[in-house]
């Protein structure tokens, strides 16, 4: 069964340095979705993409983020300077159609601890 | 604001048995109303969708119901298994967005012998 793949499972950084979160999404899926979770917190929206630009996003997601799909697989999401408060973890989603039923299949997560 | 509240936050129950989560929302319009499994360290999984208009769902031994007057929601699990051990959360989509997830804060269900 197709699924989303993320890499790392795991990144730990200094603060203020650049990370980069990589995901494939499910391969005929057309939309993809990044959310995060603070531990002990609920998942939360940051972004919406589709067609090479970004659809929505949330207050969360500042000057600080930015989302690619590089090639034809990869859909990434970086930090240029990352904080303390960033460590979370951090969840990418696909689905196949922009329709509200259109179900988001999710990634196992990128675990990110800023130090 | 947009919520979506869950009870209770943390559960443990005897292999075998049944048991029920509640979900509030005040979320509004809403287009649909989703569970979701979350086993710790991985992403979440959909058990079942109901649109505002649905007043049950099953999923083998999950049933899902919902009461839109009242804006809650609950899901039964029927014969708990040790593998239904896992955070459930309620996600409501507002109607006008397919993007912006509205999750509620989960309920972590222990499942034992």
């Amino acid at each position: 069964e197709p699924e989303v793949t993320q890499t790392p499972s795991h990144q730990v950084t200094q603060m203020g340095q650049e990370v980069i979160l990589r995901c494939v999404p499910i391969s005929n899926h057309l939309y993809f979705y990044w959310y995060r979770q603070i531990l002990g917190q609920k998942v939360e929206f940051l972004v919406s993409f589709y067609n090479n630009e970004i659809s929505e996003k949330s207050e969360i997601f500042d000057d600080q983020f930015s989302v690619e799909r590089p090639d034809g697989s990869n859909f990434t999401l970086k930090i240029r300077s990352t904080k303390l408060e960033d460590s979370a973890m951090y969840f990418c989603a696909s689905s196949g159609g922009r329709n509200e039923r259109n179900e988001q299949f999710f990634g196992p997560g990128t675990r990110l601890t800023v130090l | 604001k947009n919520q979506v509240e869950q009870s209770p936050q943390s559960l443990i129950i005897l292999e075998g048995k049944n048991c029920t989560l509640q979900c509030n929302y005040t979320v509004s319009p809403f287009s649909n109303l989703r569970w979701y499994k979350q086993d710790t360290g991985r992403g979440p999984v959909s058990l079942t969708i109901m649109t505002f208009s649905e007043n049950t769902k099953s999923n083998g031994r999950y049933t899902a119901t919902l009461d839109a007057d009242t804006k809650q929601s609950s899901l039964h699990i029927t014969a708990s298994q040790l593998s239904d051990s896992a955070s459930y959360i309620c996600v409501v989509t507002p109607t006008g967005t397919a993007s912006k997830l509205t999750f509620g804060t989960g309920t972590r269900l222990q499942v034992t012998l």
